[in-house]
């Protein structure tokens, strides 16, 4: 079965202190991993797409790798306004231009919180 | 540009009432989604539909239904609405090009079913 996991649940890190959140997949045929911010009350915003293994995205402190079994999220020196849940997400099926194209699967989700 | 906009924001509903969500979009978008989220499940997907008159299933259908009479709108219905459907409800739209597959979302709408 086709699954997205996502770890660790939450993470607390303090100014300063960089750290990973870690996507792990089974999707078959993948094509595509998306990174996702979602903040309190808010839906979720686009980060990222990685579409083969050994890419690469940047922004800001924000890097996110893929490999062939798993995605992973780099937070480089995270400040407070990074605290929010970063949700990663891959098409259900290999991608399909007609009928049931690119239905995404979503992990439950990490849980960042920043402080000072 | 708007975005994704969902309307209304937050509802209450009794057992057995009706209700009917909307989600606008004014990207010109083919493909629209309709998520819940609950606590612990993640977002999963309702319903959708690839372009102007056309839905179908995702992996939780049961209890709502949806219609895409014009492009930009995009409508989910409770007709007998049940606790278990309390949920925060999201749309999604993306543009149907080849090779590209960002979903925007829009703002949520917060349900509670008593």
């Amino acid at each position: 079965e086709d699954q997205v996991t996502q770890s660790p649940e939450a993470l607390r890190l303090q100014e300063g202190e960089s750290s990973s959140l870690n996507c792990s997949y089974t999707v078959s045929g993948l094509r595509g991993l998306f990174w996702y911010r979602q903040d309190p009350g808010k839906g979720p915003e686009f980060l990222f797409t990685l579409y083969s293994a050994g890419e690469e995205k940047e922004k800001e402190r924000l890097k996110a790798t893929l490999t062939k079994k798993e995605s992973f999220l780099h937070i480089t020196a995270p400040k407070p306004e990074d605290s929010a849940t970063y949700l990663c997400a891959a098409p259900l099926h290999p991608y399909c231009y007609t009928g049931t194209a690119s239905k995404l699967t979503f992990g439950t989700g990490t849980r960042l919180q920043v402080t000072l | 540009n708007a975005g994704v906009t969902q309307t209304p924001k937050f509802r209450v509903l009794k057992t057995g009432q009706s209700m009917t969500l909307l989600c606008a979009q004014d990207m010109n978008h083919e493909y629209m989604y309709w998520y819940r989220q609950d606590p612990g499940m993640g977002l999963r997907l309702i319903h959708y539909s690839v372009g102007e008159g056309t839905t179908a299933k995702g992996e939780v259908p049961d209890g709502y239904n949806v219609s895409r009479l014009k492009k930009q709108n995009f409508l989910l219905g409770l007709e007998s609405a049940a606790p278990s459907q309390t949920s925060v409800y999201f749309c999604a739209s993306r543009t149907g090009d080849r090779g590209y597959n960002e979903q925007f979302f829009g703002p949520g709408t917060r349900l509670t079913v008593l």
